[in-house]
């Protein structure tokens, strides 16, 4: 079974740093990983898709690579701001379903 | 914004009754999937339909029913609703699986009591 954990839980940085969140797969026989954000109470929003044969992908201040055959995705977060607090959700697919990791909760100090 | 929405976005009930949430989406896409999210756990998969008429369970799919008779709707019942199933429960689709990019609902927070 799929386990896909995300390190660090909970991360805390000022204004304006650039930041790194890290996703690991245990199976590397992925369709593709995508990126979500979760706001408190809310639904989660969709970042980023990079398709396995993909190694990365970028979208305004994110970037997102993948490597498939170590099992690792990271989402760097360029010059970040009050408004990326939120709690970061990787997930990958396999089979028909998507596995999700359990977060990391990012909070930007001004 | 993806075009889905889930009803109620609250609910309080009592152990032992059905309960049915609904997913409804305007965007056409054919895969639909019900997860909840607890705590240490993350968001599981409970039951998921490739089309009207055509589900498949999830990993967490005991206690739970599905039904699609429409391309835009999704119901997921709770047959005998317990304290167990207290979680948020989300609704997300995609366009043609796991393939594509999936959409989330704004989630339905249930409290059994």
């Amino acid at each position: 079974k799929q386990e896909v954990t995300q390190i660090p839980a909970a991360l805390s940085v000022p204004e304006g740093e650039n930041l790194v969140l890290n996703c690991s797969f245990t199976d590397s026989a992925i369709y593709n990983l995508q990126w979500f954000r979760q706001d408190p109470g809310k639904g989660l929003t969709s970042l980023l898709l990079i398709q396995s044969s993909q190694r990365e992908q970028t979208s305004g201040r994110l970037n997102a690579s993948l490597d498939k055959s170590s099992g690792r995705s990271t989402l760097y977060i360029a010059a970040s701001q009050p408004g990326d607090s939120a709690t970061y959700l990787c997930a990958v697919t396999e089979g028909n379903q998507f596995y999700f990791g359990t977060g990391t909760s990012l909070t930007v100090i001004p | 914004d993806a075009g889905i929405t889930q009803s109620p976005r609250h609910k309080v009930t009592e152990t032992g009754t059905p309960v049915t949430l609904r997913c409804h989406q305007t965007e056409n896409h054919r895969y639909m999937y019900w997860y909840r999210q607890d705590p240490g756990h993350g968001l599981r998969l409970i039951h998921y339909s490739y089309g009207v008429k055509d589900t498949d369970k999830g990993e967490v799919s005991d206690g739970y029913s599905v039904s699609r008779s429409k391309t835009e709707d999704f119901l997921l019942t709770l047959e005998s609703a317990t304290s167990s199933q207290t979680s948020v429960y989300f609704c997300a689709i995609s366009e043609t699986g796991v393939n594509t990019e999936a959409f989330f609902g704004q989630g339905t927070r249930l409290t059994v009591v």
